[in-house]
């Protein structure tokens, strides 16, 4: 059974960089068939989407945020990271991963249980 | 303000059906497939319908997805009090080459 997990620090400082990765399990995060994604939700509001890592090697960023934001894989760790550079108190919220179909227009079926970020000196 | 528009709330008894409607244009719903997900309170998004219609394995057939045009659907019949949560739409954009989620619909079970 295919689960993810996301780790990373809970309090960032403003201006700093969020770095949070996405652990693996119960499947290879090097399959052909998936893409993998980063999606965010502040407190009280809606999804976001952030980026995907598409499964031919590409990333597709989120415009507000492409200046700021980078998407990886670590086949090695079967790790997905993110990192978001020069955050500030909007950046604040709950962040998953997930996994998407070979299409970009696919849905994510299989989600992380998200974890609280919050930016604050 | 999200590319796609959602209705912030629906509601109805149980045992009745509901629909939640998302629009958006031609270059994210009319030209690709639209997924929704279900978010319970406190927890992570599930995905409940995707390709505008298909249910993933474990989905009940309470649920369906149907699109039209610039537009698509969600129908839930046979409500349920568990069904309360919040419902969202999402798709991908050609011209800003993005995904896009809708800005949510909460439903409540009367």
């Amino acid at each position: 059974q295919l689960q993810l997990q996301e780790s990373g620090p809970g309090l960032v400082k403003p201006s700093e960089t969020l770095s949070l990765t996405c652990t693996v399990s119960g499947g290879s995060i090097s399959s052909s068939s998936y893409s993998w994604g980063w999606i965010r939700q502040p407190p009280g509001k809606g999804l976001e989407w952030i980026g995907t890592f598409y499964y031919r090697g590409s990333t597709y960023y989120n415009p507000s945020l492409k200046s700021r934001v980078t998407i990886s894989v670590d086949t090695s760790k079967n790790q997905l990271s993110l990192k978001l550079s020069s955050v500030t108190a909007a950046d604040t919220a709950v962040y998953y991963c997930a996994r998407q179909g070979e299409l970009l227009e696919d849905g994510f079926d299989t989600w992380g249980q998200g974890t609280m970020v919050t930016v604050s000196s | 303000q999200s590319v796609l528009t959602q209705p912030p709330s629906v509601s109805a008894a149980p045992g009745q059906k509901v629909t939640i409607s998302c629009s958006g244009s031609s270059s994210n719903i009319e030209n690709n497939y639209v997924s929704w997900y279900q978010q319970l309170p406190g927890t992570a998004p599930k995905l409940l319908i995707y390709d505008n219609s298909k249910r993933p394995s474990g989905i009940p057939d309470r649920f369906s997805g149907s699109k039209s045009g610039t537009s698509a659907t969600l129908g839930i019949t046979g409500l349920q009090t568990g069904d309360e949560a919040d419902y969202y739409c999402g798709t991908w954009d050609s011209s800003l080459s993005a995904g896009v989620f809708g800005g949510g619909t909460k439903l409540t079970v009367l």
